[in-house]
């Protein structure tokens, strides 16, 4: 358990469906991230937030849409996503302006996502 | 940021210690070494980081040679529960973004 939890764990989505990921801290963090992993890939940053202000955004298609409501709260809403979008989505926090201790990314255990 | 070099995988017996290689010989000063793993269908963990001496905790230690072109990470006694993918990266102090590659997969055997 490391005090990052998402939901769905699983997700099962059309194309033409609108879905949103949630994720959740409990640490006190000031810093969330969205990570995608696809099958055989490394893991790719997709999203930053720090102090609840996107600082990050690389170059990912607008069919993903993030939302930050408060420090502890991140969303992911998604439309009319591809098949290639299926992937393992994981979110992180960290608490920033802690020096070296910044990158201690604490990860949820993410959501499977499969389009069909 | 340093890139990094690892072997895409080892293994080693439980019980004995696992040393993980990692080079990244395009460090500079003010960039520090970070280990993460990642047990299958997990979030990445945690593991350890340093900038220029030796480093441990309660999971591992962390070897950095002293140009600072290499480091090592040593999970003492591993066991099954240590099969994972493990993660060397670089990253300057002022960067809060955490470049995956492909990591090295650990296989320790019973």
């Amino acid at each position: 358990e490391t005090g990052v939890t998402q939901t769905p764990r699983h997700l099962v989505m059309g194309m033409t469906n609108k879905k949103s990921l949630k994720c959740e801290q409990h640490l006190g963090h000031n810093a969330m991230y969205w990570y995608k992993q696809s099958a055989k890939k490394p893991l790719e940053l997709m999203f930053v937030y720090s102090l609840e202000e996107r600082v990050e955004n690389n170059s990912v298609p607008s069919r993903f849409s993030p939302e930050c409501p408060n420090s502890s709260h991140l969303f992911l809403h998604l439309h009319t996503l591809q098949p290639e979008d299926s992937a393992l989505y994981l979110c992180a926090s960290s608490q920033e302006g802690g020096g070296e201790r910044d990158y201690e990314q604490y990860f949820g255990p993410g959501t499977r996502l499969t389009v069909t | 940021d340093a890139k990094t070099t690892q072997p895409p995988s080892m293994d080693c017996a439980e019980g004995r210690a696992a040393n993980l290689p990692c080079n990244h010989s395009t460090i500079s000063g003010n960039e520090y070494v970070y280990w993460y793993r990642q047990i299958h269908s997990q979030g990445p963990q945690y593991i350890i980081h340093g900038l220029k001496n030796n480093e441990t905790n309660e999971m591992a230690s962390l070897i950095i040679t002293e140009d600072r072109k290499s480091s090592t990470l040593i999970l003492p006694h591993a066991t099954l529960r240590d099969t994972a993918v493990y993660y060397c990266i670089v990253l300057m102090d002022s960067s809060y973004k955490l470049i995956f590659g492909s990591g090295t997969r650990l296989l320790v055997r019973p």
